[in-house]
């Protein structure tokens, strides 16, 4: 079974500044996903920004990023130019096929990340 | 909004009680997923359905169903609740049964058993 560990319970940064939120998973699959998903305080589940195991190049979204090293199976998300309503939970998740086509998101326990103006 | 609805927003019951849960997914989604989210567990995935039929099972306790209807909305009904079943339960949906974009969440039903 696919694991996704993420080992920061809180980080917090000042606003403007960069952070890096980190999340390792284990697969022995070579095909697979990976997702950034934030949940602020609405509850709201929001995803940030997606990857391709296939693909070496990371992904970016406006001030998202990712480092994806495949070889370590680590996936961190970098925030650049920190805002005030970057404050939620970050979820790191994972899916490849199940099994007859089917894939379903395995979540990480979440970063509570604080912005602190 | 996501497009996708989830009702009651919030829900308290006694133990012992049954409630049912209900997902319409974003137009044009053919799966649901079900997660519970409690505060030590995370978000942990119940079941799946794709049009109509179940797809995948998680961790879904057996005082636990779902379905999927004709019109594809999906109910998730919690029997004999215990005050351990308190948790905020998500319904999400996807176009087909690879998730390889994600899913869209609904915005979950709080659920208190006292």
């Amino acid at each position: 079974a696919q694991t996704v560990t993420q080992s920061q319970p809180e980080m917090s940064v000042q606003e403007a500044e960069t952070v890096t939120l980190s999340c390792t998973y284990d697969t022995s699959e070579n095909n697979y996903y990976l997702f950034w998903y934030k949940q602020p305080p609405s509850r709201q589940m929001i995803l940030v920004i997606r990857q391709e195991a296939y693909k070496q190049q990371n992904a970016t979204e406006n001030r998202f990023s990712v480092n994806f090293q495949k070889a370590a199976k680590s996936f961190s998300l970098k925030i650049s130019d920190s805002q005030l309503g970057d404050t939620a939970m970050y979820f790191c998740a994972f899916t490849s096929d199940s099994g007859a086509g089917s894939y379903q998101l395995t979540f990480g326990k979440g970063t509570k990340l604080s912005v602190i103006p | 909004d996501s497009g996708v609805t989830q009702t009651p927003k919030h829900l308290i019951t006694a133990t012992g009680q049954r409630v049912t849960l209900r997902c319409s997914p974003r137009s044009g989604d053919l799966s649901v997923y079900w997660y519970q989210q409690s505060l030590d567990q995370g978000l942990q995935f119940l079941i799946q359905y794709y049009n109509g039929e179940e797809r995948a099972k998680g961790n879904i306790l057996e005082r636990f169903s779902a379905q999927q209807f004709p019109d594809l909305h999906s109910e998730l009904n919690l029997s004999s609740l215990e005050l351990g079943d308190s948790a905020l339960y998500f319904c999400a949906s996807s176009p087909n049964t690879q998730a390889i974009y994600g899913y869209t969440f609904g915005s979950g039903t709080r659920l208190t058993v006292v």
